[in-house]
């Protein structure tokens, strides 16, 4: 089956503190996942990728997570600025094309 | 760079009428490209796999009568809306591949559509 979009959860947290946001991904084939953020009206950034054979890439102030048991993925971002406001999804790459996850509203408060 | 165009990137229509929508890859050869649907406060769904030169590939309950979708070059795709609804009214994003990097998918800035 397919991860399918419901209305998005939110996640607020004070400037300068760590968030982590969490996804479930449907098809235990899948071996290819990236993190986006999307701000308002605008299209998908690229954050972070991770593929099947690693459990845990790292970047510039973002760590990616994946557990293939429970098929899960988390983004952990350090020192949480106000730029970081938006909308964060995971998704399930097969070859260019997107599976989105549900979706997280990430607050950011000053 | 590899970067990815839509035109318009908003527009108004009255209902009934019909709505193109341009995907271009600027400086790269796209054969395939993709397009996304997103309502307000949802996740993107794909909508159907342009393959050019060939018809597209659509997902399940997307309707290919209502959606056209024409890849005639390596540069550009185009989704055509016919007879749009106001519950037609939607975010509209496209993607493409290059052939030497299948994987990484380049958004275009997305296409927010007004049925009225």
């Amino acid at each position: 089956g397919e991860s399918v979009g419901l209305h998005l959860p939110t996640l607020s947290v004070q400037e300068g503190d760590n968030s982590i946001i969490n996804c479930a991904y449907s098809n235990s084939a899948s071996d290819y996942f990236i993190w986006y953020k999307q701000e308002s009206g605008k299209g998908p950034q690229f954050i972070i990728d991770i593929r099947s054979n690693m459990d845990k890439r790292q970047g510039q102030r973002v760590t990616v997570l994946l557990n293939k048991t429970v098929k899960h993925l988390s983004l952990q971002i350090a020192a949480t600025q106000p730029g970081d406001s938006a909308v964060y999804f995971c998704a399930e790459n097969g070859g260019g094309k997107l599976i989105f996850g549900q979706g997280t509203e990430l607050s950011v408060k000053p | 760079g590899a970067v990815v165009s839509q035109h318009p990137s908003w527009v108004i229509c009255k209902s009934g009428t019909s709505v193109k929508i341009e995907c271009r890859s600027l400086d790269f050869q796209a054969t395939t490209m993709f397009w996304y649907r997103q309502f307000p406060k949802q996740s993107l769904m794909l909508m159907a796999t342009s393959n050019e030169g060939s018809k597209a590939t659509y997902e399940q309950g997307v309707e290919k009568d209502k959606f056209l979708i024409n890849h005639a070059s390596l540069t550009l795709s185009t989704l055509t809306v016919t007879s749009a609804h106001p519950e037609d009214s939607s975010f509209y994003i496209c993607s493409a591949s290059r052939p030497d990097s299948r994987d990484e998918a380049f958004f275009g800035q997305g296409t927010r559509l007004t049925v009225v």
